[in-house]
C-alpha cells in the first residue's frame, strides 16, 4: 500500500514553461487535494476534488488547472510558469468528508 | 474563512522538558489534525482528534471542539521531536482543511 504518491519529488521551471505534477493514491479516497507550501507559512488550498468528474478552487487557484478524470489520479497543471510558484506542493487524500487526510512526500518547485 | 492561529510560533527546549502547543479557530469545526513537519519536509500524521483526547506514546491531544482550541503535549522531548508542528481544520460547512501557521520546535540535546 504505497498510499499518496507525488512526482517529481524536485522540478526546475524556466519561467514561462508549463509542466504536470502527478499525485496517484491507492486507497480509494474520493477526496483528493492540491496545497502549497511556501517558506515559513503553513499550507494553502490550490485545488481539491471530491470524487471523479468533480473539482472545485480553494485559497489560491490562479495559474493552476486540475482535472479528475480517475479515482486514483487528481493531476496539477502549471500552464505557464511564474517564479510567485516557487514553493512546495503537496497533494492529499481522504476517503470522505469527515475522515483523516494523508498527504505525499511533497514536490519541490522552483521556477527561475 | 476561518482563522486557524497556533501558539507560539517557536519554541526551544532541552532535551527532556515537556511542552505544550495550542490551536485556537474561529469557528465550528469538524475535523482536526495535528502534523509534524519533519526537517525533511514531510508531513507526518499524529492526530486526528475533532473532538476529547487521545494518546500515543510520549505525544497526546485535546480537542475542546465548544471552546475552539486544541492542545498538543509532548512529553520527555527528544531531538527528533524537532521540525514545525501543525494543526489544521474543516469547518463543519467546509470540504478541506486550513493549516495554522505551525509551531517551529527546536530540541536541544
Amino acid at each position: 500500500n504505497a498510499g499518496v504518491t507525488q512526482t517529481p519529488k524536485f522540478q526546475v521551471l524556466k519561467t514561462g514553461q508549463s509542466m504536470t505534477l502527478q499525485c496517484a493514491q491507492d486507497m480509494n479516497h474520493e477526496y483528493m487535494s492540491w496545497y502549497r507550501q511556501d517558506p515559513g507559512m503553513g499550507l494553502r488550498l490550490i485545488h481539491y476534488s471530491v470524487g471523479a468528474g468533480i473539482t472545485d478552487q480553494g485559497e489560491v487557484p490562479n495559474g493552476y488547472n486540475v482535472s479528475r478524470s480517475t479515482t486514483e489520479d487528481f493531476p496539477l497543471r502549471l500552464l505557464s510558469a511564474a517564479p510567485s510558484q516557487t514553493s512546495v506542493y503537496f497533494c492529499a487524500s481522504r476517503m470522505n468528508r469527515g475522515s483523516e487526510a494523508f498527504f505525499g512526500q511533497g514536490t519541490r518547485l522552483t521556477v527561475v | 474563512g476561518i482563522q486557524v492561529e497556533q501558539s507560539p510560533p517557536d519554541l526551544i527546549l532541552q532535551e527532556g522538558a515537556n511542552s505544550t502547543l495550542r490551536c485556537n479557530f474561529s469557528d465550528s469545526v469538524n475535523n482536526l489534525q495535528w502534523f509534524h513537519q519533519n526537517p525533511w519536509g514531510q508531513l507526518i500524521n499524529l492526530f486526528y482528534i475533532p473532538s476529547g483526547t487521545k494518546q500515543n506514546g510520549r505525544l497526546s491531544a485535546t480537542t475542546v471542539a465548544t471552546e475552539r482550541y486544541s492542545l498538543l503535549y509532548i512529553s520527555s522531548s527528544q531531538t527528533t521531536d524537532s521540525g514545525v508542528y501543525f494543526c489544521a481544520v474543516r469547518l463543519n460547512a467546509g470540504n478541506m482543511l486550513t493549516f495554522g501557521g505551525g509551531t517551529r520546535l527546536m530540541v536541544k540535546p
